[in-house]
């Protein structure tokens, strides 16, 4: 069966633009997470969904970082008026169930110039 | 601010060699996992540890969780250039709501 799927694979933007990114989760997955990677540094957690819902939004750095599910299933990452330090690669990543084993998607590579 | 340590952070050995990943933190995880991930795709979950004192065993690699469940360990024995990566060790916490968090990264280069 497919795995995750990220899509853009690399997104290159200007400061001040909107970007958005999408994951689609393994078909039946109930949990989704997203992740951010900068170069050098570990794998930061942002935010993760239970169906459709974000129980806790806190790990998203600023409210300029929204997320949003829909259907049980497609995941959306918006990052409003982008700046250089939101340059890094974003993972998701779902699993079956809540806390269950989590596959990854490539990521998305956000390069803002 | 929970957070996982891991050394060492950089590591270069020659083929058929071992080698020992550490993964430490202050806190108590209710379970621990480790990824390997290469170059362009995400981490891929090798293991996860949830008893302390657990010892689980994946062809050539070893974990551990350690008693206290804080830390953790991975011993690669006779490494090959396949093992080549970055190595995540990763944990799940609560505080109100659920967290996970990733180690620093061990980046382990292995030389045929």
């Amino acid at each position: 069966g497919a795995g995750v799927s990220q899509s853009p694979s690399n997104k290159v933007t200007e400061k001040g633009k909107d970007v958005e990114l999408r994951c689609d989760p393994i078909s039946g997955h109930t949990a989704l997470y997203w992740y951010r990677q900068s170069l050098g540094q570990g794998l930061e957690f942002l935010i993760y969904f239970q169906g459709n819902s974000a129980p806790d939004k806190s790990g998203l750095p600023s409210d300029r970082f929204s997320a949003e599910r829909t259907g049980g299933s497609v995941s959306t990452l918006t990052i409003q008026r982008t700046q250089q330090e939101d340059s890094a690669v974003y993972l998701c990543a779902s699993s079956l169930a809540w806390l269950g084993e989590q596959y990854f998607g490539p990521g998305t590579r956000l390069t803002v110039t | 601010t929970q957070l996982l340590e891991q050394s060492p952070q950089f590591l270069s050995i020659q083929e058929g060699e071992n080698l020992t990943v550490y993964c430490n933190s202050s806190s108590v995880f209710s379970s621990l996992q480790w990824y390997r991930q290469e170059p362009g795709e995400g981490p891929v979950l090798l293991v996860t540890v949830v008893t302390g004192g657990e010892v689980k065993k994946l062809k050539r690699l070893t974990f551990q969780f350690g008693d206290a469940r804080k830390d953790s360990s991975l011993h690669i024995t006779a490494a090959q250039p396949g093992d080549t990566g970055l190595y995540l060790c990763a944990g799940a916490y609560t505080s109100g709501t659920y967290k996970y968090i990733f180690g620093t990264g061990t980046r382990l280069k292995v030389l045929a």
